[in-house]
């Protein structure tokens, strides 16, 4: 239990859903981030909030769409997805934005059909 | 710009035997580095951090990591494997910043098999 919690820990979504990733952390850290992980690839870094304002949007699609209501709570909005987005997504968060260690969520599994 | 480099994608070591993973780092500065552990289906666990200090760092796990600086490696060891530590391991860097975020980048991973 590393203190950064995800749901739902599996989906299955069409491409022409709308669905939303849920990210929790207990461990009053200030900066929060979304990852992708394909099978065979490294990880991606998709976005980076601190203290609830986004400072890294690596260059990913518009049909992601995230959001950092506060410091404890990250979520990402699907919507019109495609197969190759089906990953598992890694929720993480720092004490600061500035290269410390992040701590990491259980992913949550996706699958677009 | 820094950037992490693990040369192994497979490493296959019998239970009981040591496991060593490498990791090369590119870095202007000293940069933070760590090594995270992922089992199949989970988040990454963070098994130790080198921030400065120390070059030999203890994690958990009985997994420690040399800081090497002439090298520029940030090597994981563990004296004797077991078969849960079968997983997949990440080296990571942190870039020390003040003016922006701080840039962390993961190297591929190394996967590691443990055979009785």
């Amino acid at each position: 239990e590393t203190g950064v919690t995800q749901t739902p820990r599996h989906l299955v979504m069409g491409m022409t859903n709308k669905k939303s990733l849920k990210c929790e952390q207990h461990l009053g850290h200030n900066a929060m981030y979304w990852y992708k992980q394909s099978a065979k690839k490294p990880l991606e870094l998709m976005f980076v909030y601190s203290l609830e304002e986004r400072v890294e949007n690596n260059s990913v699609p518009s049909r992601f769409s995230p959001e950092c209501p506060n410091s404890s709570h990250l979520f990402l909005h699907l919507h019109t997805l495609q197969p190759e987005d089906s990953a598992l997504y890694l929720c993480a968060s720092s004490q600061d934005d500035k290269g410390g260690e992040q701590y990491f969520g259980p992913g949550t599994r996706l699958t677009v059909t | 710009a820094q950037s992490v480099t693990q040369p192994d994608i497979h490493i296959t070591v019998s239970e009981g035997a040591s496991l060593e993973l490498r990791c090369n780092y590119s870095y202007g500065a000293t940069p933070y580095l760590f090594w995270y552990v992922q089992s199949p289906g989970q988040g990454l666990q963070l098994l130790l951090k080198y921030f400065s200090g120390d070059t030999l760092v203890q994690g958990i796990k009985g997994f420690e990591a040399e800081f090497k600086r002439s090298q520029s490696t940030f090597n994981l060891r563990k004296p004797s494997v077991h078969w849960s530590d079968a997983a997949e391991y990440f080296c990571a860097v942190g870039a020390l910043t003040t003016d922006s975020w701080g840039k962390f980048q993961f190297g591929a991973g190394t996967q590691v098999v443990v055979t009785p």
